[in-house]
């Protein structure tokens, strides 16, 4: 059973325009949530990260976005760029030592 | 990725046969992880490590076992190979980065891709 649900499975997106992509957990002991950024034929590499004390976090055109009572966070991937087609993974864990995973989003930025 | 080598990066099996994959890190970290990629299901935990000789389950460890003797390599075998094994194994460290948010960050390795037929 997959602890970190994570949606839409793939998105089209044009150069400049934003990506988004959300995932909900239902372990409220978590207190970890980064995304990794994952390209064809390579290990994931985290993007950016978050803990549950701020509601936001932005790191050139990447943001999180947390909702601690909904137990929903998402990333923005702002002025999207070719190079940023990749597969996204959103993750969770307790005390940053074990990572449950989502199932991933394939983005793809069309020129 | 610098600092872990995963070996072999490519592997064909027959069913049956017992695999090992092996996972090399030069960074001294005391955590290590072996993950499995399989579409639709993101990165499952198989089993981890938190120093020499200390491992543990994780969400998908039938079928598996791993061994670490030193901390530099953390092995993975698959006792009997199955179809259902077919994947993408990664594996990752765990190591302090120094950073405000993220002082504990994980490094992966390229992956093993393994087909057993």
């Amino acid at each position: 059973q997959q602890q970190v649900k994570q949606s839409p499975q793939s998105l089209i997106v044009q150069k400049g325009g934003i990506s988004i992509i959300n995932c909900a957990y239902e372990n409220t002991a978590f207190d970890y949530f980064p995304w990794y950024q994952q390209f064809p034929g390579k290990g994931p590499a985290l993007l950016i990260a978050i803990r549950p004390d701020v509601s936001e976090k932005k790191e050139g055109r990447f943001t999180i976005s947390f909702n601690k009572s909904a137990k929903q966070f998402s990333l923005h991937i702002m002025d999207s760029q070719p190079g940023d087609s990749a597969t996204y993974f959103c993750a969770a864990s307790l005390n940053d030592y074990k990572l449950s995973f989502g199932a991933g989003t394939t983005v793809t930025v069309r020129a | 990725d610098a600092g872990i080598t995963q070996s072999p990066r490519h592997k064909v099996t027959e069913t049956g046969t017992p695999v090992t994959l092996r996972c090399h890190q030069t960074e001294n970290h005391r955590y290590m992880y072996w993950y499995r990629q399989d579409p639709g299901h993101g990165l499952r935990l198989i089993h981890y490590s938190y120093g020499v000789k200390d491992t543990d389950k994780g969400e998908v460890s039938d079928g598996y076992s791993v061994s670490r003797s030193k901390t530099e390599d953390f092995l993975l075998t698959l006792e009997s190979a199955t179809s259902s094994q077919t994947s993408v194994y990664f594996c990752a460290t765990r190591g302090y980065r120094g950073n405000k948010e993220d002082n504990y960050g994980y490094t992966f390795g390229s992956g093993t891709r393994l087909t057993v037929v």
